[in-house]
């Protein structure tokens, strides 16, 4: 079965400066996708930045960029940049290729210090 | 168009009544999910709807819990007999197809006491 797993479940991070929030998981699949999803608190989910496991180039969204490392199984997710707009919880998902289910991790509390 | 709508926003009940969350899926959106997520955790996954038929269950709690789809639009989820530990965030989401992205709406906070 896949796992995702996110260690940090706080960060803070001072406005206009850099942070990265990790993220592991574990699959025999070749062929998935990986997602950062932000959720602030009106709870609505909203993704930040999408990865296909057979790209080696990482995703970028503007300040959002990723750090994919398919055979270490890791996938972290850097903010630059910070703005107070980005405090929310980051949520890491993974799902196998022609699935529909996600799998979540337990999310990172990001605040962002003015 | 419009995003994935949910209602209600809130809800308290006490232990034991029935609740009704609904979930408005974006237009054209065959699938659609339903996930839980309790404080501190991720979200765990219900169930799933293609069309009004729901190939997997599977994320179903207990027998307690059931969901319908009519009209390949609107879903209902209903918690039977409430619990306190029923008490969650109820997320919906909708995508194009199966494979595609999922769009989640704003969620239900419940809360039995």
């Amino acid at each position: 079965a896949q796992t995702v797993t996110q260690s940090q479940p706080e960060m803070s991070v001072q406005e206009a400066e850099t942070v990265t929030l990790s993220c592991t998981y574990d699959t025999s699949e070749s062929d998935y996708y990986l997602f950062w999803y932000k959720q602030p608190p009106s709870r609505q989910m909203i993704l930040v930045i999408r990865q296909e496991a057979y790209k080696q180039q990482n995703a970028t969204e503007n300040r959002f960029s990723v750090n994919f490392q398919k055979a270490a199984k890791s996938f972290s997710l850097k903010i630059s940049d910070s703005q107070l707009g980005d405090a929310a919880m980051y949520f890491c998902a993974y799902c196998t290729s022609g699935t529909y289910k996600y799998i979540f991790g337990t999310g990172t509390r990001l605040k962002v210090l003015a | 168009g419009a995003g994935v709508s949910q209602s209600p926003s809130n809800k308290v009940t006490e232990k034991g009544k029935d609740v009704e969350l609904r979930c408005d899926p974006i237009s054209g959106h065959t699938a659609l999910y339903w996930y839980r997520q309790s404080l501190g955790q991720g979200l765990e996954f219900l169930i799933y709807f293609q069309g009004n038929s729901a190939p997997d269950k599977s994320g179903l709690p207990s027998d307690r819990f059931s969901a319908e789809r009519t009209g390949g639009s609107v879903s209902t989820l209903t918690i039977q007999r409430t619990q306190q530990e029923d008490s969650a965030v109820y997320l919906c989401a909708s995508s194009l197809t199966s494979e595609n992205e999922q769009f989640f709406g704003p969620g239900t906070r419940l809360t039995v006491l």
